[in-house]
């Protein structure tokens, strides 16, 4: 039983680049969400989708698109990389969106020179 | 929106002394969530509190929930170097939201 599993665990973009980050959970659980967690900063709500089919903002959205393609993957997009996207990247999923507990993969660690 | 506050940002203690961070919300909660962070892994849960005023403990940890549930509070008695990491508070509506967290280092 894997959990949440994030793809690639490391990435060196350049500025100006794009690139997609990877998650699936297999928990059959109906929310998910993606995280970046920064020095001093903690863990930044980026998107979440509560259930299948939709997709909300969190706190950080501006730079970022999601899509929830399936109950399973929820992916996250930079279209245009900037160094301050710089961080480590979580995605988290739990069984519904109120009251049970999120369970995080191992992250990604973006490196934007 | 919602927003959830948390002190101190690091404490460095000797083995043996106990710890507390603090967590406060701008709103009021229907639950709370704890979770600690290892250095170099993710985090993971550890508790959730629901009712106003509730206290639950795990061995020497002890959570509390605050009768206006708007704050809670983790307390560890005796820490050892096992409880190094990072204890982040979460307010839970329909999304999660993360405090700063309380970097936790215990001296041997």
């Amino acid at each position: 039983n894997a959990g949440v599993t994030q793809t690639p665990k490391f990435q060196v973009l350049k500025t100006g680049q794009s690139m997609t980050l990877q998650c699936a959970q297999d928990m059959n659980h109906n929310s998910m969400y993606w995280y970046r967690q920064d020095p001093g900063m903690g863990l930044r709500l980026i998107y979440y989708s509560a259930s299948e089919g939709t997709t909300d903002k969190g706190e950080v959205p501006n730079g970022y698109n999601v899509s929830r393609l399936n109950k399973r993957e929820f992916s996250l997009r930079l279209e245009s990389a900037a160094p301050s996207q710089t961080s480590v990247y979580f995605c988290a999923s739990s069984r519904t969106a109120l009251n049970t507990e999120a369970f995080f993969g191992q992250g990604t660690r973006l490196t934007v020179v | 929106g919602q927003q959830v506050m948390q002190i101190p940002q690091y404490q460095h203690v000797q083995e043996g002394e106990d710890f507390t961070t603090y967590c406060n919300s701008s709103t009021t909660l229907s639950n709370i969530q704890w979770y600690k962070q290892r250095p170099g892994g993710h985090p993971v849960f550890l508790i959730q509190l629901v009712k106003s005023g509730e206290v639950k403990k795990q061995k020497r940890l002890t959570f509390q929930f605050g009768e206006a549930k708007k704050n809670s509070s983790l307390h560890i008695t005796a820490t050892q170097t096992t409880d190094v990491g990072t204890y982040f508070c979460a307010g839970r509506e329909n999304k999660l939201v993360f405090g700063a967290g309380t970097i936790l280092r215990v001296k041997s």
